[in-house]
C-alpha cells in the first residue's frame, strides 16, 4: 500500500511570507503528527490530528497551526516566517491507537530567506 | 518531562562488526519505543516496535530490548554492513500523550568496507 505522501518537497520563503505544507497518510489511518526537524533542536513535536480533531500540541508558537480534514489529510500552516523555522518538516500517520506503529514521510525541507 | 538520550553519538565500525546502541529515558510510563532509520535528507522508516509489555523485538539483522523499569533499550545489529550506514534514533510514547513521541538526538552509524 502506498506510504505517507507530504508535499512539497522542498520549499523556499522569505522572512514574513507564510507557508502551507500537506500530508496525506496510509490509507485507513486516521491520526497525523507533525514534527520539525533542525540541526540543533532534533526532532520536536508540533501537533497531532485525529479524526479532524488537535489532539496533542508541542510547545511552538500560535504562527504554527494545522488542520485535518474529513478524509485524513492534513495541512501544517506557518505564518510570518521566521529564519529559524528553516527545518525539515515532518509527518507521521498512524493507524489511531497510541501502540501502534507511526510511519513517516519524506519530509518537506523549508528554506527561509 | 520526559528526556531521552543516545549514546554513542557516533559510531564508525568496520563491516561485519555486531554492534549495540543505547537509548535511555526519564519516565518509565511508555506506551511503547519505536526505534528508527533516517538517511541524510530523508524521511524516518520504522525499525522496530516494542510494546511497554514486550522485553524484545527482532527483525532480520536487529533485535532490540527493553527495560522498562530502568528506563533503557538497546538496539543490537548483527553483522553490520555499509548499508547500514544512516543515523538511528529511538523515540518513545507516553500513557498521557497519545501518539506524540518524544526522540533522541540519534546515533550516527558508519559502516566501513
Amino acid at each position: 500500500k502506498a506510504g505517507v505522501t507530504q508535499t512539497p518537497r522542498y520549499l523556499i520563503k522569505t522572512r514574513g511570507q507564510q507557508v502551507t505544507l500537506s500530508c496525506s497518510p496510509i490509507s485507513g489511518h486516521r491520526s497525523v503528527s507533525w514534527y520539525q526537524q533542525t540541526p540543533g533542536q532534533g526532532l520536536q513535536f508540533l501537533f497531532e490530528y485525529f479524526s479532524e480533531t488537535q489532539r496533542n500540541k508541542g510547545n511552538f508558537p500560535g504562527r504554527f497551526s494545522g488542520r485535518q480534514f474529513s478524509n485524513s489529510r492534513s495541512e501544517m500552516n506557518v505564518s510570518t516566517l521566521e529564519l529559524g523555522d528553516s527545518a525539515l518538516y515532518l509527518c507521521a500517520s498512524v493507524r489511531g491507537g497510541s501502540t501502534d506503529t507511526q510511519y513517516f514521510g519524506p519530509g518537506t525541507r523549508l528554506t527561509v530567506l | 518531562k520526559q528526556e531521552v538520550t543516545q549514546i554513542p553519538a557516533a559510531l564508525s565500525v568496520p563491516e561485519g562488526e555486531n554492534l549495540v546502541l543505547n537509548c535511555s529515558f526519564t519516565d518509565s510510563a511508555i506506551y511503547n519505543l519505536q526505534w528508527f532509520r533516517q538517511d541524510p535528507g530523508k524521511g524516518l522508516t520504522s525499525l522496530l516496535l516494542i510494546q511497554s509489555s514486550q522485553r524484545e523485538q527482532t527483525s532480520g539483522r536487529l533485535n532490540a530490548s527493553l527495560d522498562k523499569s530502568s528506563g533503557r533499550s538497546t538496539l543490537y545489529i548483527a553483522a553490520s554492513q555499509p548499508g547500514d550506514s544512516a543515523t538511528y534514533l529511538c523515540a518513545v510514547s507516553q500513557e498521557t500523550s497519545g501518539s506524540r513521541l518524544t526522540f533522541g538526538e540519534g546515533t550516527q552509524l558508519t559502516v566501513n568496507p
